[in-house]
């Protein structure tokens, strides 16, 4: 069954530096999402990605944030200057195959980034 | 603010059938019920949704009451790997619009 898959699985830096999380979503699918997950805390919302543009972006996706589909698989989110609190689970979906009626988003297993 | 409403956590006998409710008072007439697990810290799973019939799939049946304020969720023979936090999400099923996760249902099998 095709699935969303994330690498790397565990992402350490240090506050400052620049991080790329990548991503490869279901091969058909169309939309393609951001989300994060600060430890004990709700699943929250990024961004959303189609056409090779942003869709939508939530209040925390600020100019530090940026989406890129760089080849006709990957699907990366950059971190220009991590910070203490990007500390979080950040995982990746992806939906829109063009065949259901509603577009159900199917997420990767996540990377857990730690900013030290 | 998430649109839905569900307690924080449940119990589940190991093989009995697990209901899980969730009030969405404010659903709009276009929007659907979306269920969602995470097993730990695992990406959230997607289980069913529905926008006004009952449905049915592998892994659950989906209960949505005639006025659509509310649903439930049931996994008809739990097991202990279904040990998880649910999300019932309301979303207008359309290609851009991210998922408003709350904060779910703990529901814990047991042996």
């Amino acid at each position: 069954e095709p699935e969303v898959t994330q690498t790397p699985s565990h992402q350490v830096t240090q506050m400052g530096q620049e991080v790329i999380l990548r991503c490869v979503p279901i091969s058909n699918h169309l939309y393609f999402y951001w989300y994060r997950q600060i430890l004990g805390q709700k699943v929250e919302f990024l961004v959303s990605f189609y056409n090779n543009e942003i869709s939508e972006k939530s209040e925390i996706f600020d100019d530090q944030f940026s989406v890129e589909r760089p080849d006709g698989s990957n699907f990366t989110l950059k971190i220009r200057s991590t910070k203490l609190e990007d500390s979080a689970m950040y995982f990746c979906a992806s939906s829109g195959a063009g065949t259901e009626i509603t577009d159900t988003q199917y997420f990767g297993p996540g990377t857990r980034l730690t900013v030290l | 603010d998430a649109k839905t409403t569900q307690p924080p956590s449940m119990d589940c006998a190991e093989g009995r059938a697990a209901n899980l409710p969730c009030n969405h008072s404010t659903i709009s007439g276009n929007e659907y019920v979306y269920w969602y697990r995470q097993i730990h810290s695992q990406g959230p799973q997607y289980i069913i949704h529905g926008l006004k019939n009952n449905e049915t799939n592998e892994m659950a049946s989906l209960i949505i009451t005639e006025d659509r304020k509310s649903s439930t969720l049931i996994l008809p023979h739990a097991t202990l790997r279904d040990t998880a936090v649910y999300y019932c999400i309301v979303n207008l099923g359309g290609g851009a619009d991210g998922l408003t996760f709350g904060k779910g249902t703990h529901l814990i099998i047991q042996p």
